[in-house]
């Protein structure tokens, strides 16, 4: 197995653009994650979801962000329009269990940098 | 709240001193805890979690329910240790794993 896939691994746009973030969880796991790293705030979770559904999108900043599980093996996170702040490493996880378990397993991450 | 503390943003030791990575933890609950490590160019994994009460890789990390505490621990570093890691707590109540800030080891020769 590959690992939780990620694509892009790098991103650089200008302000206002579209950027779409797109991941694959592991198979068979049912639990999918998106985190935000950044130097003064660490791992931040973004969104999870469980069977495809988002269970807690609290983490969410704003309206900007929007993620999506269509099915258990793609998801992706919007950002729309992206801003200068959003520059972050923007990782998915996924995990078997529902989450009912703290052991993650990680992409490589998608460095995004917003001009 | 729940929230994971890492006090120290680098911590720089030479090759074959002891080493401590700090974590306190605040949670209403029985804590289930993690530490997490990233070495340069690869994945975020998992390290060792205290259910397991176990010594990965010459680490170890003790619950101290008493001061909130979960601290990594390796008597003698060596250089391949050099790396970010993040402690992590998972809420049963809501499925979460939240990590702390984290701790850049950096391990001189």
């Amino acid at each position: 197995d590959a690992g939780v896939i990620q694509s892009p691994r790098h991103e650089v746009t200008e302000m206002g653009q579209e950027v779409t973030l797109r991941c694959k969880p592991i198979s068979g796991h049912n639990s999918l994650f998106w985190y935000r790293q950044t130097m003064m705030r660490g791992l931040e979770l973004l969104i999870y979801f469980n069977n495809n559904v988002p269970i807690d999108d609290s983490g969410m900043p704003e309206d900007r962000f929007s993620a999506k599980m269509p099915n258990a093996s793609f998801s992706t996170l919007k950002i729309q329009p992206s801003e200068p702040r959003d520059s972050a490493v923007y990782f998915c996880a996924s995990s078997p269990n529902s989450g009912n378990t703290g052991e993650l397993f990680f992409g490589e991450g998608s460095r995004l940098t917003v001009l | 709240a729940q929230r994971v503390t890492q006090p120290e943003k680098l911590l720089s030791v030479f090759k074959g001193a002891p080493v401590e990575l700090k974590c306190n933890y605040s949670y209403s609950g029985s804590p289930e805890l993690f530490w997490y490590v990233q070495y340069s160019r690869q994945r975020l994994q998992l390290l060792l979690r205290h259910i397991s009460r176990e010594s990965i890789k010459g680490f170890t990390a003790d619950l101290n329910k008493g001061e909130t505490s979960f601290h990594l621990k390796k008597p003698f570093a060596q250089e391949e240790d050099s790396a970010m890691y993040y402690c992590a707590l998972h809420s049963s109540n809501t499925g979460k794993l939240i990590f702390g800030q984290g701790t850049t080891l950096q391990v001189k020769p």
